[in-house]
């Protein structure tokens, strides 16, 4: 089935600093989305690629693609305190399908 | 805009307890609704979702069952609770889309059963 991984399980940086997060998945997708959750709470949609996009952009967020190795990466520049969370990237089509990995957790220390 | 509810934020149950987790969606109409559990420090599983009012399709053979009543309201059930079922349970929905659809989430019910 598919699955995504994310890669690192726990990452921590300083604020200021670039956090990158990636994810490997095993078959053919029609899209690829990550999520944030923070403690405790639902998660929140943060960006849609498309298997046909090779790279995305929301705000302080680039998303990358390659189905040719089945892998993503998240790129949050210029990191806060407040981004600190769990991120999950999710594989599918449509969302009864979606397959979400295990998490990178964030944390951003001042 | 659309909102979700879940509701309760915690609940402690003993063992052989019934269970109601309800959820609810404002703001539109028709969506797809699921139904996800969540184990401490892992991602999440799909239980249960739902097309249309009374359409249920259970991902899961497990001890819960779901329910869809009204058109945006979404019931979490179990007769008897069992320790395994202890877990962050959320409940979600989209808008339908045949490639590109994504998840709102509620807030979650962190669900303890002892």
């Amino acid at each position: 089935s598919q699955q995504g991984e994310e890669d690192p399980q726990a990452l921590s940086i300083q604020e200021g600093e670039n956090a990158t997060m990636n994810c490997s998945y095993k078959t053919s997708i029609n899209n690829l989305q990550w999520y944030r959750q923070n403690s405790g709470r639902g998660l929140v949609h943060l960006i849609l690629i498309r298997s046909n996009e090779r790279e995305k952009h929301s705000g302080r967020l680039r998303v990358t693609l390659d189905t040719s190795k089945k892998s993503s990466s998240l790129l949050i520049t210029a990191s806060r305190a407040a981004d600190t969370a769990s991120y999950f990237c999710a594989t599918g089509g449509t969302a009864s399908k979606l397959t979400f990995g295990t998490g990178t957790r964030l944390q951003v220390t001042l | 805009s659309q909102t979700i509810h879940q509701w309760p934020a915690t609940l402690v149950q003993p063992v052989g307890s019934p269970l109601s987790l309800e959820c609810t969606v404002e703001g539109t109409s028709n969506p797809n609704l699921y139904w996800y559990r969540q184990a401490a420090g892992r991602g999440l599983q799909l239980l249960f979702y739902s097309v249309g009012i009374g359409q249920i399709s259970s991902e899961v053979p497990q001890n819960l069952s779901a329910s869809r009543p009204q058109d945006r309201q979404f019931i979490l059930s179990s007769k008897k609770l069992l320790l395994s079922d202890s877990g962050f349970y959320l409940c979600a929905w989209s808008v339908r889309s045949r490639t590109d659809e994504k998840l709102f989430f509620g807030s979650g019910t962190q669900l303890s059963v002892l």
